[in-house]
């Protein structure tokens, strides 16, 4: 059970957009900056969005990420079949004192 | 060019310990406010923090595994070491290091798979 709470699976036709969500609480999502991670099959994560919108050096800006309140949001438009992936959110916790990952999202471009 | 690589067993025996070494080249281990972190996949799963250790020695656990788990840094080698006590096949995950830069983790190792089994 992860403490961030995001969707399994999102799907979407290539071309098209789509959002992926995370739920979180006060003491991690409120008050610290949330990061996004992609995994493509059989790789390590990589950083795609860091302090809740800003996108690392290469990362296209079809990525995007914001924040309201307790939850994060990655949006990815163009959608394009490499972005198949699995996309997680994480977060420093200043409760549990401890970095928190989602449970991860499973995107398939159909 | 920041690049961070695991190295350590493929196989333990349950009860064993599990010792990962994570050497780090383009990165000074006493950087600031930065540190470095071991997060695990099992497989088909999610990532799961374990640890983390910054430049200043301050050091993280996860609060679940807290007491099986150890992580230091030689920072004349430029490696941090997470043991992990009493294993068991729950275990089995690929573990990967990555860099922590107060916010985020914009690098990370490729990552090793370790199985727990008899």
């Amino acid at each position: 059970q992860s403490v961030l709470t995001q969707p399994p699976s999102v799907s979407a036709a290539p071309g098209q957009k789509v959002t992926i969500s995370c739920s979180g609480s006060s003491s991690n999502i409120g008050s610290n900056y949330v990061s996004w991670y992609q995994q493509l099959p059989g790789t390590a994560p990589k950083l795609l969005i860091y302090e809740n919108n800003k996108r690392p050096s290469g990362i296209p800006d079809r990525f995007s990420g914001s924040k309201s309140g307790t939850s994060a949001t990655l949006g990815i438009t163009g959608l394009q079949t490499g972005d198949e992936a699995d996309y997680y959110c994480g977060t420093w916790d200043s409760s549990l004192s401890a970095w928190v990952f989602g449970g991860g999202t499973k995107l398939t471009v159909l | 060019q920041v690049t961070l690589k695991e190295s350590g067993p493929v196989l333990v025996k349950p009860t064993e310990t599990l010792t990962l070494t994570c050497t780090v080249s383009g990165f000074s281990l006493n950087n600031g406010r930065m540190g470095v972190s071991w997060i695990r996949q099992p497989p088909g799963k999610a990532l799961e923090w374990l640890a983390h250790i910054f430049s200043n020695d301050e050091k993280s656990y996860s609060t679940s595994l807290k007491s099986r788990l150890t992580i230091s840094k030689d920072t004349s080698k430029s490696q941090v070491v997470l043991t992990m006590t009493n294993m068991d096949p729950v275990d089995t995950a690929t573990y990967y290091c990555g860099i922590h830069s107060g916010s985020y983790y914009g690098d990370w190792g490729q990552g090793t798979l370790v199985t727990v089994s008899s």
